[in-house]
């Protein structure tokens, strides 16, 4: 089955600085790539994703790509701000089975 | 208003008991996913269902069980069997198979007394 693994699991950085989370995956098949924030005490909310016939997408500051040769995407956001602060999953989906990383908490210092 | 809707929010079991946690959705997605949720291993999925009548084991689905008899109902029991059911559950839905955001409840929290 699929196996996303998702790193470093702890990121802080700067205010407007960049931070780059990433993540491998194992079922060839997954074609479905999202990505989720989850702030202290509220539910989990796509912020991006990436479909597998696509290999960049950018929105404001935060852009997804992904390489499927090497199974691995990762999460790119710029200019951090203080309100960025929060735990990041990233997930893949085969066949509507939606597998998830194991999050990263990043902080963003003033 | 448009929603996914977990209750309780808090559950208190004591051990050997069996208990069952609610996942309505009026969204009409076909969809539903549990997930269970602990410090440092992400969202780990239990158990999810793609139509009515049908529902699939995820990775950690032992001492777990479900039902999908209404398109807007997903309920999660977790039973005596399950070894170390102290955690933070959520629920989600997708409109379809084709890939597309999931929806979660706002989750509930299950403590073993």
């Amino acid at each position: 089955g699929e196996n996303v693994e998702q790193h470093p699991s702890t990121l802080s950085v700067q205010e407007g600085d960049s931070a780059v989370i990433k993540c491998t995956y194992s079922d060839s098949a997954s074609n479905y790539f999202p990505w989720y924030k989850q702030e202290l005490g509220k539910r989990p909310q796509l912020i991006i994703d990436i479909r597998s016939n696509v290999g960049e997408k950018k929105d404001q500051r935060i852009a997804v790509t992904l390489n499927k040769t090497a199974k691995h995407f990762s999460l790119h956001i710029t200019e951090t701000q203080p309100e960025d602060s929060a735990v990041y999953f990233c997930a893949a989906s085969s066949e509507g089975k939606l597998i998830f990383g194991q999050g990263t908490t990043l902080q963003v210092k003033p | 208003d448009g929603g996914i809707t977990q209750s309780p929010k808090y559950l208190f079991r004591k051990e050997g008991q069996n208990v069952t946690l609610s996942c309505e959705q009026n969204l009409n997605h076909d969809a539903m996913y549990w997930y269970r949720q602990d410090p440092g291993q992400g969202l780990r999925l239990i158990y999810y269902s793609q139509i009515v009548n049908d529902f699939q084991k995820g990775d950690i689905a032992e001492g777990y069980s479900v039902s999908r008899e209404k398109k807007e109902s997903f309920p999660l029991t977790v039973t005596s069997a399950q070894k170390n059911p102290t955690a933070f559950y959520l629920c989600a839905s997708i409109a379809s198979r084709a890939n597309t955001e999931a929806f979660f409840g706002q989750g509930t929290r299950l403590t073993v007394v």
